[in-house]
């Protein structure tokens, strides 16, 4: 069974621009989370989505944004980057995001360097 | 405002010792906890869950405790090998209605030989 998968794997943006991550899940798993990590904060959850619908979404300001398609698949988008935007975004899959029961599995990341 | 907590300093044990990291939460009331391992440049890789009604999860090297008296778990690797140095985090629930994992922000361990 394939993994779940992040691309690109690294990026490098320029301030105010804006920019595109996309994570495909593991086959049959509905529930997609995203996840900006950077060494001073360490893993902050951005939202989670399950089957298209945002069901939850952490404290980042309206320039990030994101969307599930039909097949599960998920994209996020982050408008006029700013520096502090630098971080390592991941993305982690469940099969219904109910952790009582399952765990995420995490894709490999994509390195975001503003500059 | 809610917490969890991880010891930020990296811990450094000997092959062969027992390494324990310890997990703290506050204004949490988790129905569970996970751990997880995250080796640099990569994603985390789940370890272990331990429900609120589980005292002590085990799986080969590894043993999870959960205190929810306490708000504490203990994480420990028996026997500890190089290849166990990486970056150990706890996650739990968000208690946002809906499971959503919230991360500490993990502890280092470097397993020396």
């Amino acid at each position: 069974k394939a993994g779940v998968t992040q691309t690109p794997r690294y990026l490098i943006k320029t301030r105010g621009q804006q920019v595109t991550l996309s994570c495909s899940p593991i086959s049959g798993h509905r529930s997609v989370s995203w996840y900006q990590q950077t060494p001073g904060q360490g893993l902050q959850f951005l939202f989670e989505y399950f089957s298209e619908t945002q069901r939850n979404k952490g404290n980042f300001p309206g320039r990030f944004s994101g969307r599930q398609f039909s097949n599960s698949r998920s994209e996020m988008n982050v408008s006029t980057l700013e520096l502090g935007d630098s971080a390592l975004y991941l993305c982690a899959s469940s099969s219904t995001g109910q952790f009582v029961n399952t765990e995420a599995f995490f894709g490999q990341g994509t390195r975001l360097t503003v500059v | 405002s809610q917490k969890i907590e991880q010891n930020s300093e990296a811990l450094n044990i000997q092959e062969g010792k027992t390494a324990t990291l310890t997990c703290n939460y506050t204004n949490y009331s988790p129905a569970y906890l996970q751990w997880y391992r995250q080796d640099p440049g990569r994603g985390p890789v789940f370890l272990l869950l331990i429900r609120e009604n589980e005292k002590e999860k085990r799986k080969e090297r590894l043993k999870v405790t959960f205190d929810t008296t306490l708000k504490q778990s203990l994480f420990h690797i028996t026997a500890s090998q190089p290849a166990d140095s990486a970056t150990y985090l706890c996650a739990l629930d968000r208690n946002s209605g809906y499971s959503t994992l919230t991360f500490g922000k993990g502890t280092m361990l470097l397993v020396s030989p």
